[in-house]
């Protein structure tokens, strides 16, 4: 079964500044996905960005980029020019290729505070 | 519709009773994930369905959890015989059969459970 580590529950940021949240995963597969998605306070968890195995390229998103380190089985988030509104549960999460297999599995999550 | 909708988005009850949850999911998806998360803990799969069918079920769901797609469209979650360990809150998420690549999830904003 694959697992998904956040070790870090909290973290704080500078408005303006720019934070990397951090993701372990475990797996016996060689593809599949993986994805951060952010929960707001009282609202619905959405998708911030997203990465395939397969692909070298680390997946940007205006402000969100990721750091894929396959061979470490890692998966960072990197948040450049924060904001307010930035402020939220993360969650990292893995998903495996195929459509048997569909299901997120996610990490505990991480706690990100801007400081304005 | 422009999202998944849930049904009731609090619901307190006493210990032994029993709670239905009503999820609607987007219209043109498939596919319906039932999720549970507890306080300060990532989301846990429960199930997923694919139109009617209900393809997996995780071994959190004990005998007294049921989730139903009677028609494919909107599922309900029932536990039965609630006990104080069920409060959560009870995530519901849709997502398109058949997208390539790493499909998104979109979630409902959640139904708490609260059992005293």
């Amino acid at each position: 079964a694959q697992t998904v580590t956040q070790s870090q529950p909290e973290m704080s940021v500078q408005e303006a500044e720019t934070v990397t949240l951090s993701c372990t995963y475990d797996t016996s597969e060689s593809d599949y996905y993986l994805f951060w998605y952010k929960q707001p306070p009282s609202r619905q968890m959405i998708l911030v960005i997203r990465q395939e195995a397969y692909k070298q390229q680390n997946a940007t998103e205006n402000r969100f980029s990721v750091n894929f380190q396959k061979a470490a089985k890692s998966f960072s988030l990197k948040i450049s020019d924060s904001q307010l509104g930035d402020a939220a549960m993360y969650f990292c999460a893995y998903r495996s290729v195929g459509g048997a297999n569909s299901k997120l599995t996610f990490g505990k999550g991480i706690t990100l505070s801007v400081r304005p | 519709d422009t999202g998944v909708s849930q049904d009731p988005r609090h619901k307190i009850t006493k210990r032994g009773q029993n709670v239905t949850f009503r999820c609607d999911p987007i219209s043109e998806h498939n596919r319906l994930y039932w999720y549970r998360q507890t306080l300060g803990q990532g989301p846990e799969f429960l199930t997923y369905f694919q139109n009617e069918a209900q393809l997996e079920k995780s071994r959190l769901l004990s005998d007294r959890f049921s989730a139903e797609r009677p028609k494919g469209s909107f599922s309900t979650l029932e536990i039965q015989r609630t006990e104080q360990g069920d409060s959560a809150m009870y995530l519901c998420a849709s997502s398109p059969f058949g997208t390539l690549g790493p499909g998104e999830l979109f979630f409902g904003e959640g139904s708490r459970l609260t059992v005293l």
